[in-house]
Parts: structure tokens; sequence; C-alpha cells
């Protein structure tokens, strides 16, 4: 168990809908990060944020968002969502301060399916 | 920018026999490396990580990787694979100590034949 904890695990929906994942990271974690897990595009860093603001973006599409709440949890919104979207979300955290093992802690991930 | 190539998305070998994967890196800087593992419906978790200082570095579940700078490699090693080490390994870079945006590698799926 890494401490990091993703909900839902399965998500099922439509073209066009819009769905909102959850990340509670590890106890006393700073940084929080989302990646996608895709057969084709294999594991890609979405975006980061450090206590609440965010750190480093990589390749997110503008139909999704994310933020990072005061007691640290995270959301990812996806919106409008296409059948390339369907993927399985990694969220993932760190201590994310100077003092680093440069180790990420991931979740269980979210299994989207759009259909 | 930096990046990672994993040779071969697919590698089997026997039960008891040496275990190799690949990853060469490609940084501007001096880079820090990273091996992941994940098993089946899991997440991911490290494997071990070179940061800097000696070169060989060992990891949990008695696998090792060696940085090598002129061949800007850093493969993965097991002397004798065990049926538990099936599952998908990925090779990571970063360059930011402290800020752990990782670039991964498109992953190698270990697979262990009785």
């Amino acid at each position: 168990d890494s401490g990091v904890t993703q909900t839902p695990k399965h998500l099922i929906t439509a073209t066009g809908q819009r769905v909102t994942l959850r990340c509670s990271p590890r106890s006393g974690d700073l940084s929080v990060y989302w990646y996608q897990q895709s057969l084709d595009q294999g594991l890609q860093f979405l975006i980061q944020y450090y206590n609440g603001e965010e750190r480093a973006k990589g390749n997110i599409l503008e139909r999704f968002s994310a933020q990072q709440f005061p007691d640290l949890h995270s959301e990812l919104n996806l919106s409008s969502l296409e059948l390339g979207d369907s993927a399985l979300y990694f969220c993932a955290s760190s201590v994310g301060t100077g003092v680093s093992t440069g180790e990420l802690f991931f979740g269980e991930g979210s299994r989207l399916t759009v259909l | 920018a930096q990046s990672v190539t994993q040779l071969g998305s697919h590698v089997s070998v026997s039960e008891g026999a040496l275990v190799l994967l690949r990853c060469n890196y490609s940084s501007s800087v001096p880079p820090y490396l990273f091996w992941y593992v994940q098993y089946p419906n899991q997440g991911l978790q490290l494997l071990l990580k070179y940061t800097t200082g000696a070169t060989l570095v060992k990891g949990i579940n008695g696998f090792e990787a060696e940085f090598k700078k002129s061949e800007t490699s850093f493969h993965l090693t097991k002397p004798s694979a065990h049926m538990s080490d099936a599952a998908e390994y990925f090779c990571a870079v970063s360059v930011n100590f402290g800020n752990e945006k990782l670039t991964f590698g498109t992953g190698t799926r270990l697979t262990i034949i009785p």
C-alpha cells in the first residue's frame, strides 16, 4: 500500500460527458502528480501541484483541468470526453521539498472507459 | 528535454535465468534515473534509483542497475529470475531533484517462463 488513494477505481461514461477523478496523497506529501497511461501513448505526465499551486504542466489537454485543495487532495477534471480519453489515470505524490528522495508514490489508478 | 528509450517492449526469460532490461537516456544535464515496476492491476512502485555517487545501485527484490555515462545507459539486471518478477518495468529520468516530474519510457513487459 503506497498510501495514495484514488477514487473511483473504475468509471464508464459516454462521449461528451464530464468526470472528476480524486486523489488523496500520502500523509505529509505536498506534491501531487497526474499521469495518463494508455496503450498507444504509454505513461504521460499531465500536471503537478505543489502545496496548492500548479508547479509543472505536461501533455494535458485543454479539456482537462486539475486543482489541489488546502487539505492537499487533488482532483482531475476531464470534460467533453472522447473515445481516445479512455485510459488509466494515475495520481502520485512525493515530499516535494528540497529534501527529497526523488521517489514518487503511485496510487492504483482510475480506469476510465469512454463509450 | 530529457527522454528515455527502453529497448524491447516484451522480454521473456526462463525462471532462474538472467534478467536484462535495457534503458538508454538522453539528457543535457546530469540525470537522475529510476526504475519502477508495475504489477497487474497495481500502481507503479520504485525498484531503485541513481542520483549521485556509486554508479551501481541495488534495489528491492534482488534487482540492480548500473549508470554508465559513456553509454548513456541504465540497464536493469537480476541474476536469477523468479516467477514473481513477471510485471511491467519502466525506466524514468528526471533532471530536477526535489521536483520529481519524471519522464517515463514506454515500458518493458517481463514474462517468466517456468
